[in-house]
């Protein structure tokens, strides 16, 4: 069973650009979460698709924005980038299934964007 | 809002000798999990273990056990023969389960070096 994935794994843009992440989840997982990882910030939550719906959201300006596709593909848009959103992406799939008490999440490589 | 705190940096331990990784977390709800990441030099997040907090008996996967002290918010992680594959960035991450979805609050993260 082939893993999620993420594209690209690297990318570099600068600041004012805006910048698209993709994300495959494992087959037949339905929830998609996005967190971002920064040496100074750590791994923090930015949200989660299931079922083409936002369900949980962190605490991430209005720049951070996604969305999920009828296959489950999600994708993750940062518009208007500052230097700060220089971070690894991380993605993670579960099955999501509503009423499970737990549901592993499987992450991807990530992708690493740098914001010049 | 709940918090983990991982308050080790750094460790280091011998090939084929035991260490314990620490975790403390803040959290009013009786419901949750709690798990142990692991994140090698090549990025790639995987789960080493889970605990679920309504059960007493700690969690334990071949080399890897749990000292969950649920009064006392401590959830620590034990690697047994450690080995050098075991080299890697380690995060404890809570989740809560009354919450509707997956979202995971990590620690800042503790880097596991392992010396032949």
């Amino acid at each position: 069973k082939a893993g999620v994935t993420q594209t690209p794994r690297y990318l570099i843009k600068t600041r004012g650009q805006q910048v698209t992440l993709s994300c495959s989840p494992i087959s037949g997982h339905r929830s998609v979460s996005w967190y971002q990882q920064t040496p100074g910030q750590g791994l923090q939550f930015l949200f989660e698709y299931f079922s083409e719906t936002q369900r949980n959201k962190g605490n991430f300006p209005g720049r951070f924005s996604g969305r999920q596709f009828s296959n489950s593909r999600s994708e993750m848009n940062v518009s208007t980038l500052e230097l700060g959103d220089s971070a690894l992406y991380l993605c993670a799939s579960s099955l999501g299934l509503a009423g499970t008490p737990y549901n592993e999440q499987f992450f991807g490589p990530g992708t690493r964007l740098t914001v010049l | 809002a709940q918090t983990v705190t991982q308050s080790q940096p750094e460790m280091s331990v011998q090939e084929a000798e035991t260490v314990t990784l620490s975790c403390t977390y803040d959290t009013s709800e009786s419901d949750y999990y709690l798990f142990w990441y692991k994140q090698p030099p090549s990025r790639q997040m995987i789960l080493v273990i889970r605990q679920e907090a309504y059960k007493q008996q700690n969690a334990t996967e071949n080399r890897f056990s749990v000292n969950f002290q649920k009064a006392a918010k401590s959830f620590s992680l034990k690697i047994s023969d450690s080995q050098l594959g075991d080299a890697a960035m380690y995060f404890c991450a809570y989740r809560s389960g009354s919450e509707y979805g997956n979202k995971l609050v990590f620690g800042a993260g503790t880097i596991l070096r392992v010396k032949s």
